[in-house]
């Protein structure tokens, strides 16, 4: 089945610092990947929609400078949290339109910053 | 855009009972309606899902309904069992995985042994 590959799965970095977070697709071609934020006991919030060799898609409120969403080939986007601040700390996923199942999660990234 | 409201937020149920968890949608162009479980610092896990030309679908103790003119979809889990307890998500969105995927706030249920 599609599998999406996600890493870092947790990371610490310190306050002004920048994170990158990759997401690949495995077995299948990923033309668009979604990005998700999930604060402790809340939802996945819909972060930004990566599309493959086109700039990305942000949702309301979403600082496109600060987290920076690259796509490049069909099997990787990445996520960079740029000069990190501990109100990031948060589980950053990915997902993608997989096969069957309709959407493909990464496994996700823990971000603490400190 | 889409706007997907969860309720109850917390349930508790005795095991062997059933749950109920309710979803409502507000966009009508939407067209698939998964739900999730998800266990602490893991990803969403798919459990069942629903295409909006279905009413009902059903897998062993687990069940969804959709009522299209109401715009809800409902999850029923019956004979609990304890690794039942988790949180559950609710989600749609336009066409199957081509489309951004909106959640619900999400419920902890709780099986009570």
């Amino acid at each position: 089945g599609a599998v999406v590959s996600q890493h870092p799965s947790w990371v610490i970095c310190k306050s002004g610092t920048s994170v990158k977070i990759e997401c690949r697709s495995l077995d299948f071609q990923a033309t668009t990947m979604f990005w998700y934020r999930q604060f402790p006991k809340q939802s996945l919030m819909l972060m930004a929609t990566s599309n493959e060799g086109s700039k990305a898609t942000y949702e309301q409120g979403v600082e496109k400078d600060k987290f920076l969403i690259n796509h490049a080939s069909l099997t990787l986007s990445t996520l960079t949290v740029t000069s990190a601040h501990p109100e990031d700390s948060s589980f950053y996923i990915c997902s993608a339109p997989g096969w069957g199942t309709g959407y493909t999660f990464g496994s996700g990234t823990r971000l603490t910053v400190v | 855009g889409e706007n997907v409201e969860q309720h109850p937020s917390t349930l508790s149920v005795q095991e062997g009972d059933s749950a109920v968890i309710k979803c409502t949608y507000s966009d009508s162009a939407s067209n698939y309606f998964p739900w999730y479980k998800q266990e602490l610092g893991k990803r969403p896990q798919l459990i069942i899902d629903i295409r909006s030309n279905v009413g009902e679908k059903k897998d062993q103790r687990i069940a969804v309904t959709l009522n299209k003119t109401a715009k809800h979809f409902s999850l029923h889990i019956t004979e609990t069992q304890p690794e039942d307890s988790a949180v559950y998500f609710c989600a749609a969105s336009i066409s199957q995985g081509a489309q951004k995927l909106v959640f619900g706030q999400g419920t902890r249920l709780t099986i009570n042994p």
